[in-house]
């Protein structure tokens, strides 16, 4: 168990609506990942950090804003839902370096958007 | 083209048989790889890492990583029920915040049955 927590585990949304997904870890690791899960795309990078207010965005970030405020939590937001955002949502942590090297995912995040 | 092709199957077996998943890559700056079992529902979790050409063995998981072709293998031994799941290979390219910046194949689902 990699000390990291998602919530909510699952949800359902309307469209338009705005939603936040929240990453909290206990490792006190530096880096901090959102990715998407989508049949036939693997997984797929939205945003990251690599530090307190230190963020960057990834592969597929468009609709997406992140923020973290505190070491262990990284927020995922999605300002107005569409279907297209339908996904599972999966946190990731890092403590970088040599022996960091690997990272680890949380359990998931289910979102439908109707 | 994808940066990373994996086929991704279904892969069926029997109990016992050798399993080769393989994963080919366009981009000759990654330089780290890695294999994750993913369960269903449930986060990738990290099999085998490696960062070098040649073979790692752990177990009954053999990494294998040619980067001269730019193909990485994973071999499993004595193959289990306990093994079906769908395999990702993941890579990444050196240094800073490119550490956790993972780029996933689709995956390929293994079922091994009795």
């Amino acid at each position: 168990d990699a000390g990291i927590t998602q919530s909510p585990r699952h949800k359902v949304t309307e469209t338009g609506t705005p939603v936040t997904l929240r990453c909290h870890q206990t490792e006190n690791h530096r880096y901090m990942y959102w990715y998407r899960q989508d049949p036939g795309h693997g997984l797929r990078l939205i945003h990251y950090s690599y530090g307190v207010k230190d963020t960057d965005k990834g592969e597929v970030s468009d609709g997406y804003s992140v923020s973290r405020s505190k070491t262990e939590d990284f927020l995922l937001t999605l300002e107005s839902a569409t279907s297209s955002q339908t996904s599972v949502y999966f946190c990731a942590i890092s403590g970088g370096g040599t022996v960091g090297n690997t990272i680890y995912f949380g359990e998931g995040s289910w979102l439908t958007v109707v | 083209q994808k940066e990373v092709e994996q086929d991704p199957g279904p892969l069926s077996v029997p109990e016992g048989a050798i399993v080769s998943l393989n994963c080919t890559y366009s981009n000759s700056a990654f330089q780290y790889f890695m294999w994750y079992r993913q369960y269903s529902r449930k986060g990738p979790e990290l099999l085998m890492y490696t960062y070098s050409s040649g073979n790692k063995e752990d177990g009954r998981f053999t990494a294998q990583v040619d980067k001269s072709s730019k193909y990485i293998s994973l071999f499993i031994r004595d193959s289990q029920p306990s093994d079906s799941a769908t395999y990702l290979c993941a890579m990444s390219e050196t240094g800073g915040t490119s550490y956790g910046k993972l780029t996933f194949g689709q995956g390929t689902i293994l079922t091994v049955h009795p």
